[in-house]
């Protein structure tokens, strides 16, 4: 059983559309992040939220932490081609030190 | 100046050798990790060292050893080389045990043939 389930799992759209992807759970998490992984390319954090209906801003990205801690979603807003690679969701289980669970990863294109 | 660096970047080697990986971290993070990720993009973690010492250690075969000399290197053994074991290998720090906040190495792509 995926813990953390990722949809959709491949998404490709045209260079300036807007596009959402979601991180959704059961369980309730201490903290969720997310992570964009780039071909041949480690993965890069890109934010962790930690309140209930948090919403943090980075650039034309839009993160946010479901109310309840179980789900998460990213928003892009006029998205470019640079913005092409699989983003991954990860979160801290309640009670689970150390342990990051990652989901299965959205791949991201973005066709000029 | 990578502040987590892995080698070999690419292993390619036959079924039943034995192979190590090595990663260090010049980012004087006390905890150090290995994920593994395979052909669907599936990333889970395997160890986790904090100053040396084991603290997570997965479901993983004892084919894989890790061993951490010190705080800024964590390495993994692999013997009796399965075709199985192909996949990407990451190496990742975060500043302590309890902060998530995860740098994660290049990868090493592993091919077992």
């Amino acid at each position: 059983t995926q813990l953390l389930e990722q949809s959709p799992q491949f998404l490709s759209i045209q260079e300036g559309e807007n596009l959402t992807v979601y991180c959704n759970s059961s369980s309730v998490f201490s903290s969720l992040q997310w992570y964009r992984q780039e071909p041949g390319e480690g993965p890069v954090l890109l934010v962790t939220v930690v309140t209930g209906g948090e919403v943090k801003k980075l650039k034309r990205l839009t993160f946010q932490f479901g109310d309840a801690r179980k789900d998460s979603s990213l928003h892009i807003t006029a998205a470019q081609p640079g913005d092409t690679g699989l983003y991954l969701c990860a979160g801290l289980l309640t009670g689970s030190n150390y342990k990051l669970t990652f989901g299965k990863g959205t791949l991201l294109t973005v066709n000029p | 100046d990578t502040a987590v660096s892995q080698t070999p970047k690419y292993l390619v080697t036959q079924m039943g050798n034995d192979k190590s990986i090595k990663c260090e971290q010049n980012l004087g993070h006390d905890t150090m990790y290995w994920y593994k990720q395979d052909s669907k993009k599936f990333l889970k973690i395997m160890f986790s060292y904090n100053n040396k010492e084991l603290i997570i250690n997965e479901t993983v075969p004892n084919r894989f050893s890790p061993k951490s000399p010190d705080k800024a290197h964590l390495n993994l053994h692999i013997n009796s080389l399965e075709l199985g074991d192909s996949a990407v290998y990451f190496c990742a720090t975060t500043g302590s045990a309890m902060n998530t906040e995860a740098f994660f190495g290049q990868g090493t792509r592993l091919t077992v043939v």
